[in-house]
């Protein structure tokens, strides 16, 4: 089955702890993205990527890393998480021209950093 | 300032009742797609639009692509309460090599 895969879909943490969300597809595409989702804000664009090594920023990159080492794995990295980071956060690959088709979005993962 | 707005943010109705959502915006758009995103789960693909004017229906949804291609709407007739969701509208802003998202309608359909 084609599908986008995050882990955790839960986490609470505390302010300054690093963690990582992990982000795995198997639809071999190149495009993959990740978003945060804030009530009345919509869709964010965190980063982004076109391949392998190639990284972006997206809209609201502060406070984010993320690496692809792998064309399946895009993981979300935050250094030293805030609480304005406490959010619901998707990842998503892309299809078509740039990667700007079809979005194929993953579970979700809410994090809350108290 | 959001590119792409959309409204109603949320809209509340009986089963049986039809409805319209817009996303508009100043900017021209490539090409259009709208999604439904359930709770606990990512937003899904029900349609994209990518011709000025183009009309596409999915069942009782019906999806306007507007003239000049900064507008869109989805029409749902009879709704009905599996209909409730998130529906996100996203464009593809023509020359700016980017997908932006509206900021969502949150639609509630009542038994």
């Amino acid at each position: 089955e084609a599908q986008v895969t995050q882990n955790p879909r839960y986490l609470i943490t505390v302010t300054g702890k690093k963690l990582t969300v992990t982000c795995s597809q198997n639809m071999n595409h190149e495009y993959m993205s990740w978003y945060r989702q804030d009530p009345g804000l919509g869709l964010r664009q965190i980063y982004y990527s076109m391949n392998v090594e190639v990284t972006d920023k997206g809209d609201v990159p502060e406070g984010y890393k993320v690496s692809r080492k792998e064309k399946r794995n895009f993981p979300l990295i935050l250094e030293s998480p805030s609480p304005n980071q406490t959010s619901l956060y998707f990842c998503a690959t892309g299809t078509g021209t740039g990667g700007w088709g079809e979005q194929f979005f993953g579970p979700g993962t809410r994090l809350t950093v108290l | 300032t959001q590119l792409l707005e959309q409204s109603p943010q949320f809209l509340s109705i009986q089963e049986g009742e039809n409805l319209t959502v817009y996303c508009n915006s100043s900017s021209v758009f490539s090409s259009l797609q709208w999604y439904r995103q359930e709770p606990g789960e990512g937003p899904v693909l029900l349609v994209t639009v990518v011709t000025g004017g183009e009309v596409k229906k999915l069942k009782r949804l019906t999806f306007q692509f507007g003239d000049a291609r900064k507008d869109s709407s989805l029409h749902i007739t009879a709704a009905q309460p599996g209909d409730t969701g998130l529906y996100l509208c996203a464009g593809v802003i023509q020359g700016a090599q980017k997908l932006v998202f509206g900021q969502g309608t949150r639609l509630t359909i009542n038994p």
